[in-house]
């Protein structure tokens, strides 16, 4: 199985800032790669797949790269309702592992 | 607009057994793979399984394998998760969810459905 892990575990950012979150594959993945984020009460919601193509809707502050073993979901610029938890999935073997998530918060 | 509704979730014992059911409307049922995901509270996300829009290729996680299925009802655009042998770690948030088109990150996700499994 692969294990997925993400860091940090929670970010706190303010408002306009910039936000990074990074996702490790404990073996390649290529680019299979898939963030998601959910928000308190609500199913995930796709934001990213094949490590760097936005999903339809999904605003450009958003943006995702990386390949193999390690890949980063940037936030240009954070927003008050991007508050929210953020997952990383890899979908090249099964079975199809998430990572333990990064919490956003707003500062 | 893609809809996933899930239904069947409950309280139900140890040793139980519970069906969930997922219909799906918006798009041509048969051409998408779909899938369970479930969600322990407070916890992250876990793949339980997934089915072809044929019906044809089915995946299990291994701490469900031997206890649930996965089967749809292409009639009834209808996707459904046998869960048997319900053991206490299966309580959970369990959501469906449709894939991409010919890849397997999830696009759109019902709103789930609780199970609890508790004496």
């Amino acid at each position: 199985e692969i294990v997925m892990t993400q860091s940090p575990a929670t970010l706190s950012v303010s408002p306009g800032e910039r936000a990074t979150l990074s996702c490790r594959a404990s073996q390649t993945v290529y680019s299979n790669l898939a963030w998601y984020q959910q928000k308190p009460g609500q199913a995930p919601r796709l934001l990213v797949y094949g490590a760097f193509n936005r999903a339809t809707g999904v605003p450009p502050r958003f943006s995702g790269s990386g390949s193999g073993t390690d890949f980063t979901l940037t936030i240009s610029s954070l927003q008050s309702e991007d508050s929210a938890v953020y997952y990383c999935q890899q979908y090249d073997r099964w079975p199809l592992t998430f990572g333990g998530g990064t919490k956003a918060e707003i500062k | 607009e893609v809809q996933l509704l899930e239904s069947g979730g409950k309280l139900v014992q140890p040793g139980g057994s519970l069906r969930l059911s997922c219909v799906a409307s918006g798009y041509t049922f048969t051409n998408y793979a779909m899938a369970w995901v479930r969600q322990s509270p407070g916890k992250g996300l876990e793949w339980v399984s997934s089915i072809s829009g044929s019906g044809d290729r089915i995946s299990y996680a291994d701490s469900v394998k031997g206890r649930f299925s996965i089967s749809s009802d292409t009639s009834k655009n209808t996707l459904y998760l046998q869960m048997n042998n319900l053991r206490a770690e299966d309580t959970a948030t369990y959501y469906c969810a449709k894939k991409i088109l010919g890849s397997n990150p999830f696009d759109d996700w019902g709103q789930g459905t609780l199970v609890t499994v508790s004496s």
